[in-house]
């Protein structure tokens, strides 16, 4: 498995203001996804952050409004802009790896995050 | 969307084995099945995962039918802080898991 961390682990923030999420894993990784979960639901993903290229984005999530980086192995972030009390939930991000012959995905902690 | 059919919830004995089913009648040929847990709100933990033959490690076992359109969890020993959200999942193209309802599991003393 992997050690991940998440950065914040919550925060409350205003409508409108914008809110970077870091992931960060302590050894080189190829996959890294991004999860939201909102709140009394499963988990939906987001994204997969790419090393060195554009995130590839989920139908209904846009990159104006969570955009990606990805600037090498063992770090991505994802943005959340323009909030709005809709965009409250824990989002999680996550790692590929290569497990019993098969890629396994291992989960951060999660980010609550409370728009008011 | 997920393609598996869980139980929406249920209640296990503690000390009991727990055996928790799915089904994946869709699931093709060479997709693993991967089992991961969610207690309250933290990140899913990974569980087990297998492809046709039983697999177990120190926290399941997982047992796989022959025709592969269902498999069933089991903890050998359930206790209460085995009380989650238990998710069957497949995987969908380039690696991505699709999170159904899950199976809330009360570990009840």
């Amino acid at each position: 498995s992997a050690v991940i961390s998440q950065k914040p682990s919550r925060d409350i923030c205003q409508r409108g203001t914008s809110l970077t999420i870091q992931c960060q894993v302590d050894s080189q990784v190829t996959m890294m996804f991004w999860y939201r979960q909102q709140p009394g639901q499963s988990l939906t993903l987001i994204a997969t952050a790419n090393q060195g290229s554009e995130a590839t984005y989920e139908s209904g999530f846009v990159i104006d409004k969570f955009p990606i980086s990805r600037p090498n192995l063992t770090f991505s972030t994802l943005t959340v802009s323009n909030m709005s009390p809709e965009d409250s939930s824990i989002y999680l991000c996550s790692v590929g790896l290569l497990a019993g012959g098969a890629d396994t995905q291992y989960f951060g902690p999660g980010t609550r995050l409370t728009v008011l | 969307d997920a393609k598996t059919t869980q139980p929406p919830s249920m209640d296990c004995a503690e000390g009991r084995a727990a055996n928790l089913p799915c089904n994946h009648s869709t699931i093709s040929g060479n997709e693993y099945v991967y089992w991961y847990r969610q207690i309250h709100s933290q990140g899913p933990q990974y569980i087990i995962h297998g492809l046709k033959n039983n697999e177990t490690n120190e926290m399941a076992s997982l047992i796989i039918t022959e025709d592969r359109k269902s498999s069933t969890l089991i903890l050998p020993h359930a206790t209460l802080r085995d009380t989650a959200v238990y998710y069957c999942i497949d995987l969908y193209g380039n690696n991505r898991l699709a999170f159904g309802k899950g199976n809330q599991v009360v570990v009840i003393p």
